[in-house]
């Protein structure tokens, strides 16, 4: 059975640094892109970018591009969303999800990030 | 980049109506489409790929059409269960995917 755990919600400061994780199982891996979204309360899905864990190829979404880092752990099955500063704007639900060649069957739990002084 | 464009933003929609739900890609996307549905509190689901293949266990209520740049998708005698908001995703720029900004469908 494929599986994407992510990691606990968390509550953050503005400034801080944090990073997510999405742990997945019951396939290879290395052979398919992941993909992370965010969902701001209340609002629509927003593709961030996509991780290639096999050569760690990333693509960021245009929004997202140099705010956020995605990474990826081969050896602990792990893909990870990170940011250096934190802002109140980045409190959201952000979920991680296999991405198949049409479509996105397989999603995780999501985490909730909330970011508040 | 492709921008998605789904209306209405909600519709509301009694037992045994066809809900007709919208979207528009900025350019064409061919039949690289996908509809989700997310409920409450849940990750999305998948619903359609391809703009009109079901994706596994999806009732065959759920239907999708279209190609190019627009698309639709319609839900026959729509029941409690579908309340929900949906949404758009093309992959026609694999892997990279972009949604549209949903449409919140109402049971009456």
């Amino acid at each position: 059975e494929v599986q994407l755990i992510q990691s606990a919600g968390e509550v953050k400061m503005p400034g801080e640094s944090l990073k997510i994780s999405c742990t997945t199982s019951g396939y290879s891996f290395i052979s398919y892109w992941i993909v992370w979204v965010r969902q701001m309360p209340g609002k629509g899905l927003e593709s961030m970018g996509v991780i290639y864990p096999g050569d760690s190829d990333t693509r960021y979404s245009p929004s997202f591009q140099g705010q956020v880092t995605l990474s990826a752990d081969k050896s602990l099955n792990t893909a990870y969303l990170q940011w250096t500063s934190l802002k109140a704007s980045d409190s959201a639900i952000y979920y991680c999800a296999r991405v198949e060649v049409a479509g996105v069957a397989h999603w995780g739990q999501g985490t909730l990030v909330t970011v508040s002084s | 980049e492709i921008v998605m464009t789904q209306s209405p933003a909600t519709l509301s929609v009694s037992p045994g109506d066809r809900a007709t739900l919208s979207c528009r890609a900025s350019q064409s996307i061919n039949s690289d489409l996908a509809w989700y549905q997310q409920k409450p509190g849940q990750a999305p689901r998948l619903l359609i790929y391809g703009a009109s293949t079901r994706a596994t266990g999806i009732p065959a209520r759920f239907s999708g059409s279209g190609s190019a740049t627009e698309f639709t998708l319609t839900i026959t005698s729509p029941q409690s269960e579908d309340l929900a908001v949906y949404y758009c995703q093309q992959y026609k720029n694999w892997p990279l995917l972009t949604f549209g900004g949903g449409t919140k469908v109402e049971i009456k």
